[in-house]
C-alpha cells in the first residue's frame, strides 16, 4: 500500500484558475515537503514543513500556498495558474532530516 | 545557493556492465548526501546515503564521497535492465531542512 498518497494523479486546468493538490502521508513522519519536476528543472525544492510549521520556502511566487490542516497532511494550493506551472508536483516526507520518501506525484497541465 | 551538477546527462550501459555517475556540489559545508533513483511514472526513491569520505557499498551500488573535492559518485556494477532510470544525487540543504537535487543522469541499460 502506498504510504504517501497524492491526489489527483492527473490534473488539467485552464490559465487563471485555481487548483489544490492533496498529499497525505502514513509513515508517521514529522516533516513534509513539496517538490516540482519539469523538463527545465528536474527536481526543484519548493517548501518544507516540520510539525505543521513552514520551515523553508524556495518558491518566489505567492501563488503557491501550502496548507497543513493535520499533522500528516500537506496540500498545495496554486492560484492564477499559468502554462509555465505545468509540471509534476511531488510530495515527500521524512523523519527530521533523514531520507525523503516521495509520493507518486500529481501531473498538472495548464492550458 | 547550493549548486548540484551531475554528469553525464545520459548514459547507455550494456547489461552486465558498469555505470558511473558523477555529481559535484558547490557548498563546502555540505555534509550529507544521497543517491535517488526514479523510474518512469514514479516518484524518486532513495538508493543510498553517504556521509563520510570514502566508499560505501550496498549490493551492486557503490557511492564515493570526497568532500574536499566537492564530489560524490555512484557506480552500478553488473547493470540490469531494471536499473534503467533517472538518477539524482541530493545534498542536504544548509540548515538541514530539505534536500537539493542535482540535474539528473538518465541511465539506459541495453540488453
Amino acid at each position: 500500500d502506498p504510504k504517501i498518497i497524492q491526489k489527483p494523479k492527473y490534473l488539467v486546468a485552464v490559465t487563471g484558475s485555481e487548483k489544490i493538490l492533496i498529499c497525505e502521508q502514513y509513515l508517521g513522519h514529522n516533516a513534509m515537503y513539496w517538490y516540482r519536476q519539469s523538463a527545465k528543472k528536474p527536481l526543484e525544492f519548493m517548501f518544507s514543513y516540520s510539525y505543521q510549521k513552514l520551515m523553508d520556502n524556495q518558491t518566489a511566487s505567492s501563488r503557491f500556498q501550502p496548507q497543513s490542516s493535520k499533522k500528516n497532511h500537506l496540500d498545495l494550493q496554486i492560484t492564477a495558474l499559468k502554462p509555465d506551472d505545468s509540471a509534476t508536483y511531488f510530495c515527500a516526507s521524512s523523519q527530521t532530516t533523514e531520507t525523503l520518501y516521495f509520493g507518486s506525484g500529481t501531473r498538472l497541465t495548464v492550458l | 545557493q547550493q549548486k548540484v551538477q551531475q554528469s553525464p546527462e545520459s548514459l547507455i550501459v550494456p547489461e552486465g556492465g558498469m555505470a558511473s555517475l558523477n555529481c559535484t556540489f558547490s557548498d563546502r559545508n555540505s555534509q550529507y548526501f544521497w543517491w535517488y533513483r526514479q523510474h518512469s511514472g514514479e516518484g524518486p526513491k532513495a538508493l543510498m546515503s553517504i556521509f563520510s569520505n570514502g566508499d560505501k557499498k550496498e549490493g551492486r551500488f557503490t557511492a564515493h564521497l570526497n568532500k574536499a573535492s566537492l564530489y560524490v559518485s555512484l557506480h552500478i556494477k553488473d547493470s540490469q535492465p531494471s536499473d534503467s532510470a533517472l538518477y539524482f544525487c541530493a545534498v542536504l540543504y544548509q540548515g538541514g531542512r530539505a534536500l537539493i537535487f542535482g540535474t539528473g543522469t538518465t541511465v539506459s541499460v541495453s540488453p
